[in-house]
């Protein structure tokens, strides 16, 4: 089945404690995302990848990094939480090929920072 | 019932209604356009989709309108059901740089409550 896999669904954590939530793809996609969503402030996107070894800043990148090493995989890192980043996260990927840019999205990670 | 877009983002009808989600988007060269619908607990999960070389489409009891004049998506469902209670966006795709990098952006959504 095609599909985004993210883990993990739920995550509590203390302020400053390095964490990073995976996610990985079966589609090989070459575009990978990361969103995260906040009541009354829809999905904002966080960084995104064209493809391996390619990442850039979404529009909330701050308190976050990424890597791309393989097609498959785009873990989003938290260096030093802070409660701000508490937030419902999503990974989503797509095929910029061909004429349907609609994305594939993972069923959430749900973080609170404490 | 309709949804003037993000000042009322809460939209109740009767089953069996049609439903008609609005949602203004705001970049000139947005040239894809998707309505994603999002049940609770569950990531958001593709409906239908229009290129800006149309105005409208259709798909299984949904319909999308496009007016670029205005910069305005419509989503209209046929004759809503229970199932279709969740929260719908609309999301705009276009171009960032001259190369092949495009970027989604997001509505706040509108949650759709169907009414036995």
């Amino acid at each position: 089945e095609a599909q985004v896999t993210q883990n993990p669904r739920y995550l509590i954590t203390v302020t400053g404690k390095k964490l990073t939530v995976t996610c990985s793809q079966n589609m090989n996609h070459e575009y990978m995302s990361w969103y995260r969503q906040d009541p009354g402030l829809g999905l904002r996107q966080i960084y995104y990848s064209m493809n391996v070894e390619v990442t850039d800043k979404g529009d909330v990148p701050e308190g976050y990094k990424v890597s791309r090493k393989e097609k498959r995989n785009f873990p989003l890192i938290l260096e030093s939480p802070s409660p701000n980043q508490t937030s419902l996260y999503f990974c989503a990927s797509s095929s910029q090929r061909g004429r349907n840019y609609g994305y594939t999205f993972g069923s959430g990670t749900r973080l609170t920072v404490v | 019932g309709e949804n003037v877009g993000l000042h009322l983002p809460t939209l109740s009808v009767q089953e069996g209604d049609n439903s008609i989600i609005n949602c203004a988007y705001s970049n000139s060269a947005s040239d894809y356009f998707i309505w994603y619908k999002q049940e609770s607990g569950k990531g958001p999960q593709f409906i239908i989709d229009i290129r800006s070389n149309m105005d409208k489409r259709q798909g299984q009891r949904v319909t999308v309108l496009l007016n670029k004049t205005v910069k305005h998506l419509s989503l209209q469902i046929a004759a809503t059901q229970p199932g279709d209670s969740a929260v719908y966006f609309c999301a705009e795709n276009r171009p960032i740089s001259s190369g092949s990098a495009r970027q989604l952006t997001f509505g706040s959504g509108t949650q759709l409550t169907v009414l036995p």
